[in-house]
Order: structure tokens, then sequence, then C-alpha cells
């Protein structure tokens, strides 16, 4: 069972590339969501999504784009890459988007934009 | 602004020693107060959860203790074991998660 999976787990962009980074779960979640985390501040959701079809925005959505065409997989855009972009991305599933709902995460995506 | 503040950023303690985390929050949404632990390289894990209507919950080592009125939450880490060396994380849940800015917990030999 390979839960949430992220791709790739290493970047290095140039200032103004785009790019997408990959996630899959195999769990048949509804929820999926997408975070930042950047020291000293835990990790920030961007966008989520309950089901397929469906998005919406986070705390700090500026900058990425998402859809959600299936249930398995809900891709990250970043549009035109800036240096304020470099974090680890980690997207996250679970059945539900309610409480007590247990949120599994992926492994994460080291971004770096120079 | 951060919903859930948590202290303190770091902590070492010696193996067989207690750790303890404080978080507290502003949103009285909240319903659901999970804590993750993270290691190095890996993404966050669901370590421990608690509801508001609970005053505490063990598991194992684990202890969330909660104070409704005060809106507080925290975590204690009892006999502290080196693999216990991790980031952990408080949240707050009313369907999406809104985390604390973690706690890197060393336990010494």
């Amino acid at each position: 069972n390979a839960g949430v999976t992220q791709t790739p787990k290493f970047q290095v962009l140039k200032t103004g590339q785009s790019m997408t980074l990959q996630c899959a779960q195999d769990m048949n979640h509804e929820y999926m969501s997408w975070y930042r985390q950047d020291p000293g501040m835990g990790l920030r959701l961007i966008h989520y999504s309950v089901g397929a079809g469906i998005t919406d925005q986070g705390e700090v959505p500026n900058g990425y784009n998402v859809s959600r065409s299936t249930t398995e997989d809900f891709p990250l855009r970043l549009l035109s890459a800036a240096p304020s972009q470099t974090s680890v991305y980690f997207c996250a599933s679970s059945y539900r988007a309610a409480p007590g709902n247990t949120i599994y995460f992926g492994e994460g995506s080291w971004l770096t934009v120079v | 602004q951060q919903q859930v503040k948590q202290s303190p950023q770091s902590l070492i303690v010696q193996k067989g020693g207690i750790s303890i985390i404080n978080c507290a929050y502003e949103n009285t949404a909240f319903d659901y107060f999970p804590w993750y632990q993270q290691f190095p390289g890996k993404g966050p894990a669901l370590l421990i959860a608690i509801r508001p209507d609970v005053s505490e919950k063990k598991e194992g080592r684990f202890t969330i203790s909660f104070n409704k009125s005060a809106k507080q939450f925290s975590l204690h880490i009892m006999d502290s074991q080196p693999g216990d060396s991790a980031t952990y994380f408080c949240a707050g849940s009313w369907g999406k998660l809104q985390f604390g800015a973690g706690t890197q917990v060393v336990v010494t030999p």
C-alpha cells in the first residue's frame, strides 16, 4: 500500500520557471491538500480539495494552482517560481475533510528557487 | 497570524526524562486537536489526538492534557527515549488543520 506519493523529491528551479509537483494517493480519499513547511512557521495550507472537480484556497495560495480531475491525483503547479517559494512541500490526504479523520502526509518535495 | 501558538521552539531532555510541549489556540471552532511527529526527511505522522470534551488522553508514553477554558493543550512524553527525537507539531482542526510552528525535541542518551 503506497499511501501518499509525491514526485519529485528534490527540484531546483530558476526564477520565473514553472513546474508541477505531483501527488497521488491510493486510499480512495476524498480530501487532499498541499502544505508548505518553512522554518519557524509550521505547515501552512496552500490549496485543498474535498473531491474530484472541487478545489479551494488555503492560507497561502498566491503563486500556486491546483486541479483535481481524479480522486487519486492532486498536482500543484507553480506558475512563475520565485525565491520566496523555496520550501518543503507536503501533499496530504484523508477519507473526509472532517475533524477526527486522520490526515496522511507524503514524504515531501524539497524545492529550491534560485 | 498563527492561530495555534506552540512552545518551546526546541528542547533537550535526557533519556528517561519528561518532555513537555505546550500549545495555545484562538479559534473556538476547533473541535479536534491532533499532535504530529516528524522525523528528518519524512512527512508528519499522526501521533495522538484529543477532542475538547476530554481533559486527558494517554497512549503509551504519550499524554495530551487539554484545558478548554484556557484554550490550551499540551503533550507530555514520559520516559523519553532517543527514538523520540523528532519535531512535534500541535494542530487544531475544524475540518482543515491549523498547525503550530513545531518543537524540535532532542533526547540525549
